[in-house]
């Protein structure tokens, strides 16, 4: 079955520092990968998503992700991190229709920006 | 402005009183779902519908009903509503044309059940 595992429930970093939230998945096939945002109150927003090609995908915001085959990963960075990035993170996994056309999330990781 | 919106946003009810979440788009997609999200478990999937009169369940549909009768239009029902049933609940919808796992969000449903 498929699983998405964010092992960072909170991450602190200052504002202009680099940032990486981590996402592991478990998948039986080429997975369909994703990072979300949520930001205090508001719905989701999509950042990104891997579907196949080059593995190193960029998003909104400034935001990209590197799919890593070898170790079911596909982690979020951003170079320098603005206040306003602070808000809940989710990755999450979809795929072929025999997993029931349904995107997996992981628990999210909640970034908190400091000056 | 394309959308998926949610009505009402916040609802506080009893144990067993029946309640209905509407959730409508405008963007003419064939895929919606429902998803309940509680801290420290992400979101869940409850139910999903790949097109008119076609349902299925995610995988917590216990104690919640859908209905798709309409292309634009997917209530979420609660029968009989439960506090473990307290939670934030979203909907989304997407193309199957353009591939349904880029799911569009609405802005969400806080729900208290006393």
């Amino acid at each position: 079955a498929q699983s998405v595992t964010q092992p960072d429930i909170h991450i602190t970093v200052s504002e202009g520092a680099s940032l990486e939230l981590r996402c592991n998945y478990s998948y039986g096939a080429t997975p369909y990968l994703f990072w979300y945002v949520q930001s205090p109150g508001q719905g989701l927003q999509l950042l990104l998503k891997y579907f196949s090609g080059d593995t190193l995908v960029q998003g909104i915001k400034g935001f990209e992700a590197e799919f890593k085959r070898s170790q079911s990963s596909f982690n979020l960075r951003k170079p320098s991190v603005h206040w306003s990035d602070a808000a809940e993170y989710f990755c999450a996994v979809g795929g072929a229709m025999e997993y029931g056309n349904k995107l997996v999330f992981g628990a999210g990781t909640i970034l908190r920006v400091k000056s | 402005e394309a959308q998926v919106t949610q009505n009402p946003r916040y609802l506080i009810t009893v144990t067993g009183k029946k309640l209905t979440v509407t959730c409508s788009q405008n963007m003419n997609h064939e895929y919606m779902s429902w998803y309940r999200q509680d801290p420290g478990l992400g979101l869940r999937q409850i139910y999903y519908s790949m097109n008119v009169e076609v349902t299925d369940k995610g995988d917590v549909p216990e104690g919640y009903k859908v209905s798709r009768k309409e292309k634009r239009n997917f209530p979420l029902i609660l029968e009989s509503p439960s506090p473990n049933q307290t939670s934030l609940y979203f909907c989304a919808s997407s193309s199957m044309r353009a591939g349904w796992e880029t799911q569009y969000f609405g802005p969400g449903t806080r729900l208290l059940v006393l």
